[in-house]
């Protein structure tokens, strides 16, 4: 198993352009997350998802958005990036049941993204 | 006031000897509670949950001092390997769906 997996892994952007930040989990996950870390700062959620078809904000949906089409791939697309959308995005799964098992969450390695 | 918060460090500790320290969180409600490492310019992963009477796993033992509402983690006989951050995450809600909460995490450098 690849778990999950990000692309791109660093990116620059340029204010007001779009990109869209991929990952993939193999995992069968039916629970799927986006997070930003900023220095200094935890985790904070953008989206998460939990199951295809079904997605919802986090605690800093702004500028983002996310599709779910299917279990494997949640997509985070940013459409206008600002200075203040640097940072270091985190794409997460977990399982959907309760118990010790559901309580992790599998990281993807992470995308680098700088707006300049 | 942050929900988790934890002393950013450094914690220099020699190798072979003993590190703690301690994370306090504010939401009284929060039902789980988790330490997850983190290495320089990596993802983040599970250490080990902690549980109400505490728990061990090998060298590092954790503690919920839920009264107090803190959690600590306790690293014994640090190798250099230790060397990372250490995020405390709590988890508020009891449904499968709970939001995760991170702290900033503590740093921990084992010297030779």
């Amino acid at each position: 198993n690849a778990g999950v997996t990000q692309t791109p892994k660093f990116r620059i952007l340029k204010i007001g352009q779009s990109m869209t930040l991929q990952c993939t989990q193999d995992m069968n996950h039916n629970y799927m997350y986006w997070y930003r870390q900023d220095p200094g700062m935890g985790l904070k959620l953008i989206y998460y998802s939990v199951g295809a078809g079904i997605t919802d904000k986090g605690e800093v949906p702004n500028g983002y958005n996310v599709s779910r089409s299917t279990t494997e791939d949640f997509p985070l697309r940013l459409e206008l990036a600002a200075p203040s959308q640097t940072s270091v995005y985190f794409c997460a799964s977990s399982y959907p049941n309760r118990g010790p098992l559901q309580e992790t969450q599998y990281f993807g390695p992470g995308t680098r993204l700088l707006v300049l | 006031r942050k929900e988790v918060e934890q002393d950013p460090g450094p914690f220099n500790v020699p190798e072979g000897a003993t590190v703690a320290f301690n994370c306090t969180y504010s939401n009284s409600a929060s039902q789980s509670f988790f330490w997850y490492r983190q290495d320089c310019r990596k993802e983040p992963k599970l250490l080990m949950s902690v549980y109400s009477s505490g728990n061990e796993d090998g060298r590092f033992t954790a503690q919920l001092n839920r009264a107090s509402q803190y959690i600590s983690l306790l690293i014994r006989d640090s190798k250099l390997s230790d060397s990372a951050t250490y995020l405390c995450v709590v988890k508020e809600e009891t449904d499968s769906w709970g939001k995760l909460q991170f702290g900033a995490g503590t740093q921990v450098v084992v010297t030779p």
